[in-house]
């Protein structure tokens, strides 16, 4: 069964250094989505992506993140300058269609010391 | 998006049905109910969803009142591996998944 593939599994970094998480989605999939979820909380909605371009953004994704389709099968996302608060598990989502179920991957751990 | 109220926790007994309401009184008639699951930190996982029909797959059954303010899905046949967070979330066709608290299901032996 196709998937979606996160890595790093887990990134433990410095306060002020830049992170990029990387996602495979599902091959056909065009909608492509970033969550995050701190531990013990909600999953939070932050990007999603369409068309080479954001869809839509909350107000957790500031200036200091942002996401990019590099090629034809990478979706990162990068963290130019990671705080402390920045600490969670990172989720990737991809969907085939606009109203489509989105498919989520394992996560990637970010701890910012 | 429509607001979700659900449970914080339930039990179910192994091998049981397990029932997980959910309240959505201000759905809208655009408003699609999905239903996901998170285990121990993993990904989310779909599970199902509707508009106004019951609906049912390999996974689970969701029902659905008939005003739409509110819908069960169940679980017709716990399992252990069935002990997850399971989130009932309205969304618009088309828009973003909105994630709640979520109900914690303990399947216990």
């Amino acid at each position: 069964e196709p998937e979606v593939t996160q890595t790093p599994s887990h990134q433990v970094t410095q306060m002020g250094q830049e992170v990029i998480l990387r996602c495979v989605p599902i091959s056909n999939h065009l909608y492509f989505y970033w969550y995050r979820q701190i531990l013990g909380q909600k999953v939070e909605f932050l990007v999603s992506f369409y068309n080479n371009e954001i869809s839509e953004k909350s107000e957790i994704f500031d200036d200091q993140f942002s996401v990019e389709r590099p090629d034809g099968s990478n979706f990162t996302l990068k963290i130019r300058s990671t705080k402390l608060e920045d600490s969670a598990m990172y989720f990737c989502a991809s969907s085939g269609e606009r109203h489509g179920e989105l498919f989520f991957g394992e996560g990637s751990r970010l701890t910012v010391l | 998006d429509a607001k979700t109220t659900q449970p914080p926790s339930m039990d179910c007994a192994e091998g049981r049905a397990a029932n997980l309401p959910c309240n959505h009184s201000t759905i809208s008639g655009n408003e699609y109910v999905y239903w996901y699951r998170q285990i121990h930190s993993q990904g989310p996982q779909y599970i199902i969803h509707g508009l106004k029909n019951n609906e049912t797959n390999e996974m689970a059954s969701l029902i659905i009142t008939e005003d739409r303010k509110s819908s069960t899905l169940i679980l017709p046949h716990a399992t252990l591996r069935d002990t997850a967070v399971y989130y009932c979330i309205v969304r618009v066709q088309g828009g973003k998944l909105i994630f709640g608290q979520g109900t914690e299901l303990s399947v216990k032996p």
